[in-house]
């Protein structure tokens, strides 16, 4: 079965700092994989997907994530954080065999000043 | 180009009562779907539609809910004998094809609560 996984609940970071929001991915097939935004009582945000090609994939906001198909991950990252990145982010995986995206938990990030 | 409009942002229902949520998709954009997130969840499938027809509804739950994308007009997810339960944000996406390479755009939700 599909599924897609982000082990932490919350992730806390200093602004200034690199973050990183982990995902990882179960899906027979190749996966197209992407990553969006939840700002509080908004609707989702697309962030950057990957579908094919280059496995560093640079999205909005100055996110990239890396595909990395032996460790069936896709972690988020950015060098340096924003208060404002503070937010809810979603993985989520699209395989032809299921034919919609499947969304993990979701994690927390919380930037601090 | 409007973005996916979902409307009513915000809609209260007394236990029993029926709830309907309306989508309408972006322009160009013919597959429609429905998820629903629950207080400290994730996103949750629940149906997916084209104009007309349900592809998938393997997330819906058997009883009281049920989805429709009419030729013309918007799609509609329908709560029959809404429960304390059902209280959560419902949030509609579509996309211009049913292939994923495009991903999906979301609406704003709708926040139901069931009093």
């Amino acid at each position: 079965a599909q599924s897609v996984a982000q082990p932490e609940d919350q992730v806390n970071v200093a602004e200034g700092n690199p973050l990183t929001v982990k995902c990882t991915y179960s899906v027979s097939g190749n996966p197209y994989l992407f990553w969006y935004v939840q700002y509080p009582n908004r609707g989702l945000q697309f962030l950057l997907k990957y579908i094919t090609g280059d496995n560093l994939v640079k999205g909005s906001y100055g996110f990239e994530a890396e595909f990395n198909k032996s460790q069936t991950s896709f972690h988020l990252k950015k060098p340096s954080a924003l208060v404002s990145d503070s937010a809810l982010y979603f993985c989520a995986v699209f395989s032809g065999n299921t034919g919609k995206l499947i969304f993990g938990q979701g994690t927390t990030l919380q930037v601090k000043p | 180009n409007a973005g996916v409009m979902q409307n009513p942002r915000h809609l209260v229902r007394r236990r029993g009562q029926e709830a309907r949520l309306r989508c309408s998709p972006m322009k160009g954009h013919s597959h429609v779907y429905w998820y629903r997130q629950l207080p400290e969840e994730g996103l949750k499938f629940m149906v997916y539609l084209q104009k007309e027809n349900i592809i998938d509804e393997s997330g819906m739950p058997k009883e009281r809910f049920s989805a429709e994308f009419p030729k013309e007009g918007p799609s509609i997810l329908r709560i029959q004998q809404v429960v304390r339960g059902d209280s959560a944000a419902y949030f509609c996406a579509s996309s211009p094809s049913g292939g994923g390479a495009n991903g999906y755009t979301f609406g704003s939700g709708t926040r139901l609560t069931v009093v």
